[in-house]
């Protein structure tokens, strides 16, 4: 079964740094883009981050860059974001996706929540 | 950027068909996807490619992509379709490629 499962959520303070984790299985995970994507509370979904299969290439929505760092361990089958300088605006749940055809994202984890605040 | 536009809601009765729309500049120079997101779930691709869907959804749910409009429609509608649907595209056209969402469709089946 093709499956994904994020951790690493939590309650930290504006300026605070977290690291998310998302353990892939079923797939190889080698050979597929993932992403990041978040849901502010009673909001819409966002994109996070993307990066390709050997980590070469990262891209960032405006909003995180230099503050969130994108990556990837294909031994332990595992995606990342490490994510520093948290403000309350990044409150949300943060769900890991595969990238699929045509960059569409074509299996989702159940998300993990961050909650930003003092 | 690239901006794609959804109406926040749409009603429906069961068995009538619901049509979704998403709004951009030249949209149909671009592949869109489409997500279900029912309360407190994590989200589904149900079209991608503009009209092509994943194995396990249903032929109710199409898609059609042209000019600055792709729809989402979804035939003999089910009470079990109530959800948020969002559309998505890649933005390849700037020196910072990215992935943009619409802002969502409640859709009520009445």
């Amino acid at each position: 079964e093709v499956q994904l499962v994020e951790s690493g959520g939590g309650l930290v303070q504006p300026g605070g740094s977290l690291r998310l984790s998302c353990a892939a299985s079923g797939f190889t995970f080698s050979s597929y883009w993932m992403s990041w994507v978040r849901q502010a509370p009673g909001k819409g979904l966002e994109w996070v981050a993307n990066i390709k299969q050997d980590g070469s290439e990262k891209y960032y929505v405006d909003s995180v860059k230099g503050r969130f760092t994108i990556s990837r361990d294909n031994a332990k089958n595992s995606l990342y974001l490490q994510m520093n300088s948290l403000r309350a605006e990044d409150t949300a749940v943060y769900y890991c996706a595969r990238v699929g055809y045509d960059i569409c994202m074509d299996v989702w984890g159940q998300g993990t929540t961050v909650t930003v605040s003092s | 950027s690239y901006v794609l536009t959804q109406p926040p809601s749409v009603s429906v009765a069961p068995g009538q068909t619901a049509r979704i729309t998403c709004g951009g500049n030249n949209i149909g120079s671009k592949s869109v996807h489409w997500y279900q997101q029912k309360p407190g779930q994590a989200p589904v691709l149900v079209v991608y490619d503009d009209s092509d869907r994943p194995s396990g959804i249903p032929e109710r749910f199409s898609g059609s992509n042209s000019g600055n409009t792709a729809t989402l429609t979804i035939s003999r509608v089910e009470a079990g379709d109530e959800a948020d649907y969002y559309c998505q595209v890649w933005d390849s056209s700037s020196d910072h490629p990215h992935v943009v969402f619409g802002g969502g469709t409640k859709l009520t089946v009445l």
